[in-house]
């Protein structure tokens, strides 16, 4: 069964800091996809940035970027120069026409 | 912009009540999903549809049956609705494999 393993619960940056979340998977696939949501407090989910698994190279998308690594089943979130807008829940997911998603990481953003 | 609406923010239903929570989605995207997002629980799919009048089971699907009679709506129906069914509710939709679009949740109270 594909899993998806966010070990923080919580984190805490300072604004124009670096953060970095986690994120594990399980997947016996070997063409899938993965995926950082964030979902504002009592806002819509909106995707962060995504990352082919047969792509070698991370994505990134201004201020985030990954670190996706394949053997490990490791993708990881950085957020440079943390805003206050970041304050949200970040969600990793794994998966192609069905997606499967961790548990979430609380992301605060101190001024 | 994709946009996928929910019928309801927020909804009380008294338990054995029977439930509709409908969701519209306006980009002609094939795949539509029901999910249910419990804390620390993250998001778990209850259903999912690839084409009208088409549903797949997904992890949760006991309690709850989908509709989809026209590719822009797909319905989660809660036969008899129970408290432990008292969640955040979250529609999306989707063009294949790509990334899922969001609605903004309908907040279920069952007393």
């Amino acid at each position: 069964a594909q899993t998806v393993t966010q070990s923080q619960p919580e984190m805490s940056v300072q604004e124009a800091e670096t953060v970095t979340l986690s994120c594990t998977y399980d997947t016996s696939e070997s063409d899938y996809y993965l995926f950082w949501y964030k979902q504002p407090p009592s806002r819509q989910m909106i995707l962060v940035i995504r990352q082919e698994a047969y792509k070698q190279q991370n994505a990134t998308e201004n201020r985030f970027s990954v670190n996706f690594q394949k053997a490990a089943k490791s993708f990881s979130l950085k957020i440079s120069d943390s805003q206050l807008g970041d304050a949200a829940m970040y969600f990793c997911a794994q998966g192609g026409n069905k997606l499967v998603f961790g548990a979430g990481t609380i992301l605060r953003v101190k001024s | 912009d994709v946009k996928v609406t929910q019928s309801s923010r927020y909804l009380v239903k008294r338990t054995g009540e029977k439930v509709f929570l409908e969701c519209v989605q306006d980009m002609d995207h094939e795949n539509m999903f029901w999910y249910r997002q419990d804390p620390g629980l993250g998001l778990r799919l209850i259903y999912f549809s690839y084409d009208v009048k088409m549903k797949e089971k997904g992890d949760i699907p006991e309690g709850y049956s989908v509709s989809r009679e026209k590719k822009e709506r797909f319905s989660l129906i809660l036969e008899s609705a129970s408290t432990n069914q008292t969640s955040m509710y979250l529609c999306a939709s989707s063009f294949y494999i790509y990334e899922q679009y969001f609605g903004p949740g309908t907040r279920l109270t069952v007393t």
